[in-house]
């Protein structure tokens, strides 16, 4: 069956480091790719998507590109912000399934710290 | 703009209490979704909907049962409170096309006591 692996937190970054959290997929059909942010007491928003193959989606700095041959889609940022710390999910969504389409990682929680 | 709208925002019961999650989305969207969410373990999905009248298992439907009786709406019931079910929950949205994009309300945080 579907499913996402993610990098395991929590990671601490000192502000304008890089950022890299892994990400890796298992899906039967040909799934589009996510980066969900959770800011502390909200839900989550999309950060950036990515719907076929060697596609890089980009947001707010956040740039992740769709890597089939190493079922991969990893998130980076080249410089964090004290607002960038969050929880972040991988998620995927397989249009082959015809009920849940939707898989989650378990989150990466990020701190900066100035 | 409201998107997806969950109440109550917060909510604390007594063992065996029962209560209803509300949730409404305004971009008339066909699937819903209800997670919860708990410390290291991310977002489980309780139940979801693809459509008006249907409702279909997640992961971890014990203990919880939903409606949709009308397309913006989807209803999340737990008959007989158990302090297991301590969580925050969310109820998600997307249309049927396969870009997939979930919207998320902001989040219910039940207590059982």
């Amino acid at each position: 069956g579907d499913s996402v692996t993610q990098m395991e937190g929590p990671v601490t970054l000192s502000e304008e480091a890089f950022l890299t959290i892994n990400c890796t997929y298992t899906a039967t059909g040909y799934p589009s790719l996510f980066w969900y942010v959770q800011y502390p007491g909200e839900g989550l928003q999309l950060l950036l998507k990515a719907t076929k193959a060697d596609d890089k989606g980009s947001n707010k700095g956040f740039e992740a590109t769709y890597r089939k041959e190493t079922t991969s889609f990893h998130l980076e940022k080249g410089s964090v912000q004290v607002s960038d710390s969050a929880v972040y999910f991988c998620a995927l969504s397989d249009p082959t399934n015809t009920g849940n389409q939707f898989y989650f990682g378990t989150g990466t929680s990020l701190t900066v710290i100035p | 703009n409201a998107g997806v709208t969950q109440t109550p925002k917060f909510r604390v019961l007594k063992t065996g209490q029962s209560m209803t999650l509300l949730c409404a989305q305004d971009m008339n969207h066909e699937y819903m979704y209800w997670y919860r969410q708990d410390p290291g373990m991310g977002l489980r999905l309780i139940h979801y909907s693809v459509g008006e009248g249907t409702t279909a298992k997640g992961e971890v439907p014990d203990g919880y049962n939903v409606s949709r009786l009308k397309k913006q709406n989807f209803l999340l019931g737990l008959e007989s409170a158990a302090p297991s079910q301590t969580s925050v929950y969310f109820c998600a949205s997307s249309s049927h096309l396969n870009t997939g994009e979930l919207f998320f309300g902001e989040g219910s945080r039940l207590t059982v006591l």
